[in-house]
């Protein structure tokens, strides 16, 4: 099936720094689509970005489908972007599960 | 508001005794799925539905069951827990649109521990 690989694993920030997540994965996506996961557990949808680019804020994405990666910008950091990102894929047969990466563990500290 | 809504958020039960998590959606979603998440191994899918009446096991669907009669509504039965289920469980649905699907929603979660 489909990997999904993300990188870092691992990133701390000062606040008001800029940080870009990556998302490589195997084969060609229907779906594609970056989670934020809080201190609390809950499980944010941040976009939906099986191709081009998006911004909402001081976070955007952008997917090139033809290199089979992803991209996601933190500009500005605050302490409130603590937490994990994921990336979640659907692969070209539809209908299919979202097969996750492992995530980055992003803390911002003051 | 669109959401999914789990319930119980947090449950602590002993080995062997029946329990269900129900999941609601209000979007009118045809697909829907249960995950677990689990330290040092992430989100794994345990079932997943794309219509009513239609389910299929997922990654890790040992001890579980499924139901889904109604295209709101896919409850989670544990029929004989065990302490390795003690996990945090996420429901998520999400649209299809023809030969694909759309961005997927995720439940605020239920963290069961058995003991």
């Amino acid at each position: 099936g489909i990997q999904v690989e993300q990188s870092p694993p691992d990133l701390i920030l000062q606040e008001g720094a800029n940080s870009t997540l990556r998302c490589n994965f195997s084969d060609s996506v229907n779906n594609l689509q970056w989670f934020h996961q809080n201190p609390w557990g809950q499980l944010i949808n941040l976009f939906y970005i099986p191709s081009g680019t998006k911004q909402n804020g001081r976070l955007s994405a952008t997917t090139v489908a033809t290199e089979r990666y992803s991209l996601l910008y933190i500009s500005s950091s605050q302490t409130t972007d603590s937490g994990v990102y994921f990336c979640a894929v659907e692969g070209r047969m539809g209908n299919t599960p979202l097969v996750f990466g492992k995530g980055t563990r992003l803390s911002v500290i003051a | 508001e669109a959401q999914v809504t789990q319930n119980p958020r947090y449950l602590i039960t002993v080995t062997g005794k029946k329990l269900t998590v129900t999941c609601s959606q209000n979007m009118n979603h045809e697909y829907m799925s249960w995950y677990r998440q689990d330290p040092g191994l992430g989100l794994r899918q345990i079932y997943y539905s794309m219509n009513v009446e239609v389910t299929d096991k997922g990654d890790v669907p040992e001890g579980y069951k499924v139901s889904r009669k109604e295209k709101r509504n896919f409850p989670l039965i544990l029929e004989s827990p065990s302490p390795n289920q003690t996990s945090l469980y996420f429901c998520a649905s999400r649209n299809r649109r023809g030969g694909y699907t759309d961005t997927q929603y995720f439940g605020p979660g239920t963290r069961l521990t058995v003991l």
